[in-house]
């Protein structure tokens, strides 16, 4: 099956620095990326969709800039925590598609195994 | 948002028992359905999708889908303690302009020897 890698699996910050997670599909061309949120014994919530070569969509209540997502190629997304403060300590996971995600009922997403990000 | 709605539990079944997983979804305009299992500290794998009224099998699932009452839900045959785990049930919906999953809160099976 298709394999989405993310980098770091694990990072521990101090509050008010900025944190980078990269999302790489590893055999395929991912034309578009979703990147989640999951706090502990909660639901993933859906941050942002990203196409690539264009800006993201941000979901209600995501603030943008402080969720920096880059797609620049059809295999790397990245996702920066500007600013990180305790309350971004959460689980960060990253999903891609290789169909638009305009098209079908469903495209399958293929998960990252997530980035663990503990702001101190 | 419209929701996707799942127990919590957790939900204990002894070994070799049929596990029953339910969720409900609030939006008549989702297509189709996604379960997934989590364990603790992963990322969610995919089991099924289902977007057809009725039953689908794979293995020891079968997913159910009543789009009239708004209900999915997962069966799980000779369940294993391997299956311990979050399930998750999702709606993939067209929003915003984009297809996108939405997650139940997720419900944690227990499978004991």
């Amino acid at each position: 099956g298709a394999v989405v890698s993310q980098h770091p699996s694990r990072v521990i910050c101090k509050s008010g620095t900025s944190v980078k997670i990269e999302c790489r599909s590893l055999d395929f061309q991912a034309t578009t990326m979703f990147w989640y949120r999951q706090f502990p014994k909660q639901s993933l919530m859906l941050m942002a969709t990203s196409n690539e070569g264009s800006k993201a969509t941000y979901e209600q209540g995501v603030e943008k800039d402080k969720f920096l997502i880059n797609h620049a190629s059809l295999t790397l997304s990245t996702l920066t925590v500007t600013s990180a403060h305790p309350e971004d300590s959460s689980f960060y996971i990253c999903s891609a598609t290789p169909g638009l995600a305009g098209l079908g009922p469903g495209n399958e997403q293929f998960f990252g195994p997530g980035t663990r990000l503990t702001v101190l | 948002q419209k929701e996707v709605e799942q127990n919590s539990g957790p939900l204990s079944v002894p070994e070799g028992a049929i596990a029953s997983l339910n969720c409900t979804y609030s939006d008549r305009g989702s297509q189709s359905f996604f379960w997934y299992r989590q364990y603790s500290g992963k990322s969610p794998e995919l089991i099924m999708f289902i977007y057809s009224n009725g039953d689908k099998e794979d293995g020891r699932f079968t997913a159910q889908l009543n789009k009239a009452s708004q209900y999915v839900s997962l069966l799980i045959r000779d369940s294993q303690p391997s299956d311990s785990a979050t399930y998750l049930c999702a709606d993939w919906r067209f929003s915003g302009g984009y297809n996108k999953l939405i997650f139940g809160a997720g419900t944690r099976l227990a499978v004991h020897p």
